[in-house]
């Protein structure tokens, strides 16, 4: 099973500001099939990023994705209001297809 | 519009069993890969199962295997996961979702409650 660990836990930034979160793979994945998804309180996640680097359907962008093998990142550029939320980065290299344990992005 | 819409969520006791629907409408959906994510009260997300446009093939996290079993009907355009031997670390909101290497599409998740 491939373990995906994300850093920092919580990153606490203002509107305006650059974010970068960072997603580490325990074995190379595969296609660089890693995909992005921001979850906010009682919703469903939502898919930002797919293939490491592509945007979703409607997803603004100052919302990438970057890395290959084990080490990916989701930058957001300059953070909206509706940015604030948890962030979770999943692999589909190999099954089971895990998810990291998200990062909360707050406000500063 | 693409939905998805889960269901036969509630409280069932240790031991019980639950059988979950996902009703899909708006998209082709034997052409999907179909999986379940299920997130535990407060808690991270958590790959499930998942199964083919066919449902020839089928996959499951470890904690789950023997237990529970994902499968689909083309026909009715839905997808189920039925349940048994339910602990209470199986206690979660779930999630369907569609996509092969990843889920564009989600419901809103039903909840699942293990608890005598």
């Amino acid at each position: 099973e491939i373990v995906l660990t994300q850093s920092p836990g919580t990153l606490s930034l203002s509107p305006g500001e650059r974010a970068t979160l960072s997603c580490r793979a325990s074995q190379i994945i595969s296609s660089n099939y890693l995909a992005w998804y921001q979850q906010k309180p009682g919703q469903a996640p939502r898919l930002l990023i797919y293939d490491t680097s592509s945007r979703a359907t409607g997803i603004p962008d100052r919302f990438s994705g970057s890395g290959s093998g084990t080490d990916f990142t989701l930058t957001i550029t300059r953070l909206e209001p509706e940015d604030f939320a948890v962030y979770y980065c999943q692999q589909s290299g190999s099954t089971p297809r895990t998810f990291g344990q998200g990062t909360k992005v707050e406000i500063k | 519009e693409v939905q998805l819409v889960e269901s036969g969520g509630g409280l069932v006791q240790p031991g019980g069993s639950l059988r979950l629907s996902c009703a899909a409408s708006g998209f082709s959906f034997s052409d999907h890969w179909m999986t379940w994510v299920r997130q535990a009260p407060g808690k991270g997300l958590e790959w499930v199962a998942n199964i083919r446009r066919d449902g020839g093939e089928k996959y499951y996290v470890d904690s789950v295997k023997g237990r529970f079993t994902i499968s689909r009907d083309n026909s009715k355009n839905s997808l189920f996961l039925q349940m048994d031997s339910l602990r209470a670390e199986d206690t979660a909101t779930y999630y369907c979702a569609s996509g092969t290497y990843s889920h564009g599409y989600w419901g809103q998740g039903t909840l699942v409650t293990v608890s005598s």
